[in-house]
This record gives structure tokens, sequence and C-alpha cells, in this order.
């Protein structure tokens, strides 16, 4: 069965510091990995992540797949409060994505 | 608007009802998913189509639930006989697939089911 843990469960930072979210996966028939922010509504799109080793960036959000050791990370700089919020992340597999429980970040002002 | 868009927001129900959910995808995807999502968790798998074709159903998903997308538009999720723990978010994405890739993997703003 496919399986995705991501840690911390929960994550408090104060606004300024910088944060690693985790990921690891066991999927068959991996093809790709996404990155999710969740607030209070639908999943929003972050990274997609296909090549091992190849940091992709979005302002002050990094993330980088590594599929020998089957894991990704999330990097994010410089928090601000707005970076509150639930970080998903899924592989994509047997043609569907599969769901961490996600890393609950709150950012104190 | 371009995007997915989920019917109706918000569905409150007694339990024993059914209850019906709408979900048109972005025009050009081929591929549509409902998830469901509970408190705490992730997002989780239910079913899935190619254009009209049904490919996959969890087994999350019981007998009283089916779904369809008569012509490889939008689909229905259904729920019959709803139960407590039928009340969830229920999220439908869709993308263009095909040959074990899936781009533009993108999500409604879902249907909250509260069963009371």
């Amino acid at each position: 069965e496919d399986k995705v843990v991501q840690s911390p469960l929960s994550l408090v930072v104060h606004e300024g510091d910088t944060v690693t979210l985790n990921c690891s996966y066991e999927v068959t028939n991996f093809r790709s990995l996404l990155w999710y922010k969740q607030e209070k509504k639908a999943p929003t799109f972050l990274f997609m992540l296909t090549s091992s080793g190849i940091e992709k960036k979005s302002g002050r959000l990094s993330s980088i797949l590594d599929k020998k050791e089957l894991s990704s990370i999330l990097n994010i700089t410089a928090t601000q409060t707005g970076d509150s919020a639930i970080y998903l992340c899924a592989p994509f597999g047997n043609e569907k994505l599969t769901f961490g429980t996600g890393t609950r970040l709150t950012i104190i002002p | 608007d371009t995007g997915v868009s989920q019917d109706p927001r918000h569905k409150i129900t007694k339990r024993g009802q059914n209850v019906t959910f709408r979900c048109d995808p972005i025009s050009e995807h081929n591929r549509l998913y409902w998830y469901r999502q509970t408190l705490g968790q992730g997002p989780e798998f239910l079913t899935y189509f190619q254009n009209e074709a049904q490919l996959e159903k969890s087994r999350l998903l019981s007998d009283r639930f089916s779904a369809e997308r008569p012509k490889g538009s939008f689909s229905t999720l259904e729920i019959q006989r709803t139960e407590q723990g039928d009340s969830a978010m229920y999220l439908c994405a869709s993308s263009l697939g095909g040959q074990g890739a899936s781009y533009g993997y993108t999500f409604g703003s879902g249907t909250r089911l509260t069963v009371v």
C-alpha cells in the first residue's frame, strides 16, 4: 500500500525564521512529487518535482527531491504570518496523488 | 472562471438522506478525481475518471457511494443513506493525464458535508 509520512506534524516558529519540512514516501510506479499549501479551503499547488537533486524555487520557498532516499524537503526562508498553513506532500504514482497528513506550520508575529 | 468548480460549498443533511455533489473540471482536462478529507488528515483518494470512464475506485468507497462523469465533462458524487462518518470535505481535482503522467493537477474549493 502506498505510504507518505510527513514530519514534523506541527511546527511553531517566529516570523523571520527558516523552516524545513520533510516528506518520505513509498509509492509504486512513482512519477513525480507535488507540494501543496492548504489554508482553510482546497490545497493550492506549490511545486512539482520529477528529477532528483534539482531544486525548484519560488520566492522564499524551495523544494528538492531525492529519489534514492524516497524523500523530499520543502524549505521556507524568512517566514511570514501568511505562511501559516498546512503543507501537504503528495507523490504521484499509479495514476493518482497520495497525500500525507501534512505539516501544520504556525508563524508567530 | 477557468478553475475547478464544486457545488454546493456546504451541505448539511440528516442521517439517512441521500446527497449529490457536482464538480466542473477545467475544460481541457481529461482526468477528474474525487478525494475526501477529514479533520487533521490529508485528502484520501476515492475515485478517478479519464474522460467518461471510471478507471479506479478506492476500497474506501463503499456501496453507498457512486460517481459518474456521463459525457466526460462534469462529474457527480452521490452518497446514499448518509452516516455521521461521511461528514468530511469532498474535494474534486482535475488534470491532463495519460501514460502514468499528470499535469496541472488542480483542486476545487470542496464541498463540506455535515451529517446530523
